[in-house]
């Protein structure tokens, strides 16, 4: 079975500049994540989908951060205007439903901003 | 509110000495728990999980937990350390009920492993 896939694995920009992360989830699974792993930290949850809808977006910078899942399956997250501070490891996350279900984790886009 | 608390920073441990990681959560009810492991460079990948039940789970690569409900704590054990353990340890705690599943990390900890 396939994991997680992310893209790109290593990104670095300036800052003011603009960045996208694609995701592809193990197939079948309904619910995918986007995590931000700043150095030195845990992940921390940006936003989750069930299938094509927003179940939580609570802490995504939203003036800055976007992200869609337009057909349920891959998504998309990204970056307008980046800033120094979103220097991090972006990580995606699939899992077959919501509460209780285990999380699988892709390898993470590593993105520096300049 | 949820949140996890991982004490130990960063642990330095001779191969084949034994292991124990500290995890404190704060929950109101009982949590999903989950141990992650985190290589340089690589995505998280699963050690064990505690849903309900024995409250001694164990995992892949010889690591088993312990669920405490009077002391909070989710401690990850392994009684003989490889060289290959060296990496980012990672607790995490889930919610029962309502709608979100997502998870509560602690900030890690780190393990070195001496020869």
């Amino acid at each position: 079975e396939a994991g997680v896939a992310q893209s790109p694995r290593y990104k670095i920009i300036e800052k003011r500049q603009s960045v996208a992360f694609w995701c592809n989830p193990i197939s079948g699974h309904a619910t995918l994540y986007w995590y931000q792993q700043i150095l030195g930290q845990g992940p921390k949850l940006l936003i989750q989908f069930q299938n094509n809808g927003v179940v939580d977006d609570s802490q995504l910078p939203k003036d800055r951060f976007s992200a869609e899942r337009l057909k349920g399956v891959d998504s998309t997250l990204k970056i307008q205007p980046a800033k120094l501070e979103d220097s991090a490891v972006y990580l995606c996350a699939s899992s077959l439903r919501l509460q209780g279900e285990t999380q699988y984790f892709g390898p993470g886009t590593r993105l520096l901003v300049l | 509110a949820q949140s996890v608390t991982q004490p130990d920073i960063h642990i330095t441990v001779s191969e084949g000495a034994s292991l124990e990681l500290r995890c404190n959560y704060s929950y109101g009810a009982t949590p999903y728990l989950f141990w992650y492991v985190q290589s340089p460079g690589q995505g998280l990948q699963l050690l064990l999980k505690y849903f309900s039940g024995d409250t001694l789970v164990q995992g892949i690569k010889g690591f088993e937990a312990e669920f405490k409900r009077s002391q909070s704590s989710f401690n990850l054990r392994k009684p003989s350390v490889h060289w290959s353990d060296a990496a980012e340890y990672f607790c995490a705690v889930g919610a029962h009920g309502g709608s979100q599943g997502n998870l509560i990390f602690g900030k890690g900890t780190k393990l070195s492993v001496k020869p």
